[in-house]
C-alpha cells in the first residue's frame, strides 16, 4: 500500500547531540511537510518542500533544518536539541494537482531529549 | 492570518449516539478548504472529511457529516451512531493557499460503552 513512513518511531537523544529524523513516501506526492506536535496540542508546521523548493515558517528555530534529496525522502535535522524540542514529529505529504489538498500523515517519530 | 477555534477541549458520547464537534474560523479569503482530521491514541492522523468553501452542499462520509455555515464561519462535525473506534483527538483545519494547514487546538472525543 502507498504510504508515508517515518523512521525511527521513537528516538532518544542527549541534550545538544544532533539528531536526524527521516520520512519516506511511496505516494509520489510533490509536497512534503514537517510538523512538530507537543503533547495534546495541534501540529505546528515547521517547513515544507514544494517539489525542491524549501519553505521555512517564520517562527521555526534555526536549530531545525531539512533536506529533501529526492521526491521520496525528506529529513529533519535538529542541530542541538534542547529539552523543549521533545515532541512528536509528523511528516505529511500532498499532491497539489488533484484539487483535493488532502495531506497524508506518517505515524510520527516521538523524540525524547535527555 | 487565519485562525481556527475549537471551543470544546473534551467531549464524551455513549456508543450508538450522535455527537457534534464545533469549529469556527476566521478568514478574509473567499476560496478555501476545511478539513476534519482524526488522530487516534498512538496512531497516525487521518482525514475524516473535507469541505470546499465554494460548495453549498454539506459534505458527508458515511457516519460523518458537516454543517458548513460560510457566513457564520462555522464548520461543525456530526458523528452518528458513535463507535468505540471513534475515540480520538479531532482537529479542525483550514487551508486557503500555499497548501498550508492551520489547525485548531483539537477536541478529545471519548466514546463510552
Amino acid at each position: 500500500d502507498a504510504m508515508v513512513i517515518q523512521n525511527p518511531r521513537y528516538q532518544v537523544t542527549q541534550f545538544g547531540k544532533p539528531v536526524t529524523l527521516s520520512c519516506s513516501q511511496t505516494l509520489n506526492h510533490n509536497v512534503m511537510y514537517w510538523y512538530q506536535q507537543k503533547s495534546s496540542q495541534a501540529p505546528k508546521l515547521l517547513f515544507h518542500y514544494y517539489d525542491k523548493d524549501f519553505n521555512n515558517e517564520a517562527d521555526t528555530p534555526d536549530n531545525f533544518q531539512s533536506r529533501r534529496p529526492n521526491t521520496s525522502f525528506c529529513f529533519l535535522d535538529i542541530r542541538s536539541p534542547g529539552l523543549g524540542d521533545a515532541a512528536m514529529y509528523l511528516c505529511a505529504t500532498s499532491r497539489d494537482d488533484t484539487g483535493s489538498y488532502e495531506q497524508y500523515f506518517g505515524p510520527g517519530t516521538r523524540l525524547t531529549v535527555t | 492570518a487565519q485562525t481556527v477555534t475549537q471551543s470544546q477541549p473534551e467531549m464524551s458520547v455513549q456508543e450508538a449516539e450522535t455527537v457534534t464537534l464545533s469549529c469556527t474560523y476566521d478568514t478574509s479569503e473567499n476560496n478555501y478548504y476545511l478539513f476534519w482530521y482524526k488522530q487516534p491514541p498512538s496512531r497516525q492522523m487521518i482525514l475524516v472529511i473535507r469541505q470546499e468553501a465554494y460548495k453549498q452542499q454539506n459534505a458527508t462520509e458515511n457516519r460523518f457529516s458537516v454543517n458548513f455555515q460560510k457566513a457564520a464561519k462555522s464548520f461543525s462535525l456530526k458523528i452518528s451512531d458513535s463507535q468505540l473506534g471513534d475515540t480520538a483527538m479531532y482537529f479542525c483545519a483550514f487551508m486557503s493557499y500555499g497548501n498550508k494547514l492551520v489547525f485548531g487546538a483539537g477536541t478529545i472525543l471519548r466514546v463510552k460503552s
